[in-house]
């Protein structure tokens, strides 16, 4: 089955934490994206990559890290997670960074809240 | 102004009925636009791409008009199941690649 998963899907942890969400893909798609997600702010996007080894900042990067080592996976990285990290995050993917009309899949969230 | 602007919601509407959302956007160089569905704590799923023409798929049928930049939902015959929050996007896409700005959200509530 095509689709995009997350891990974990739910997470409390305490501040200054290092932590890792994991995200992976298996329909071989070049873009992929994070997003994160906050009452009356709508989805933020984080960090995308265009392909691997290929990141970019995206709106709100401020205290993440992501990865591109493999086409299929794209871990956030919060070095020292804040409590204004918490939030609904999503990864999503796409099959090429460069057709405008390309959808975006979405993995099912990951819901964290930093204490 | 936001980029991408809609009315929160959320709209009652009772089963059968015919319910239609607007969303405003700000960048006349967006270049593809989407209607996504969200429920409730869930990821977002494409509902329909929205051409220039105009596109029907079903009891949803979607508009843009790119002189006043903005597109439109149309729903009829409302179900129960259609209750979520919809979700405008715009990609702007400047650079060539992708670049998806989403709307807040209206929210829908169908009831018996």
């Amino acid at each position: 089955e095509a689709q995009v998963t997350q891990n974990p899907r739910y997470l409390i942890t305490v501040t200054g934490k290092k932590l890792t969400v994991t995200c992976s893909q298996n329909m071989n798609h070049e873009y992929m994206s994070w997003y994160r997600q906050d009452p009356g702010l709508g989805l933020r996007q984080i960090y995308y990559s265009m392909n691997v080894e290929v990141t970019d900042k995206g709106d709100v990067p401020e205290g993440y890290k992501v990865s591109r080592k493999e086409k299929r996976n794209f871990p956030l990285i919060l070095e020292s997670p804040s409590p204004n990290q918490t939030s609904l995050y999503f990864c999503a993917s796409s099959l090429r960074a460069a057709d405008l009309l390309n959808t975006q899949y979405f993995g099912p969230g990951t819901r964290l809240t930093v204490l | 102004r936001k980029e991408v602007e809609q009315d929160p919601g959320p709209f009652n509407v009772p089963e059968g009925a015919t319910v239609a959302f607007n969303c405003t956007y700000s960048n006349s160089a967006s270049q593809s636009f989407f209607w996504y569905r969200q429920d409730c704590r869930k990821e977002p799923k494409l509902l329909m791409s929205v051409y220039s023409s105009g596109n029907e798929d079903g009891r949803f049928t979607a508009q843009l008009n790119r002189a006043s930049q903005y597109i439109s939902l149309l729903i009829r015959d409302s179900k129960l199941s259609d209750s979520a929050t919809y979700l405008c996007v715009v990609n702007h896409g400047n650079t060539g690649f992708q670049k998806l700005v989403f709307g807040t959200g209206t929210r829908l509530l169908v009831s018996p």
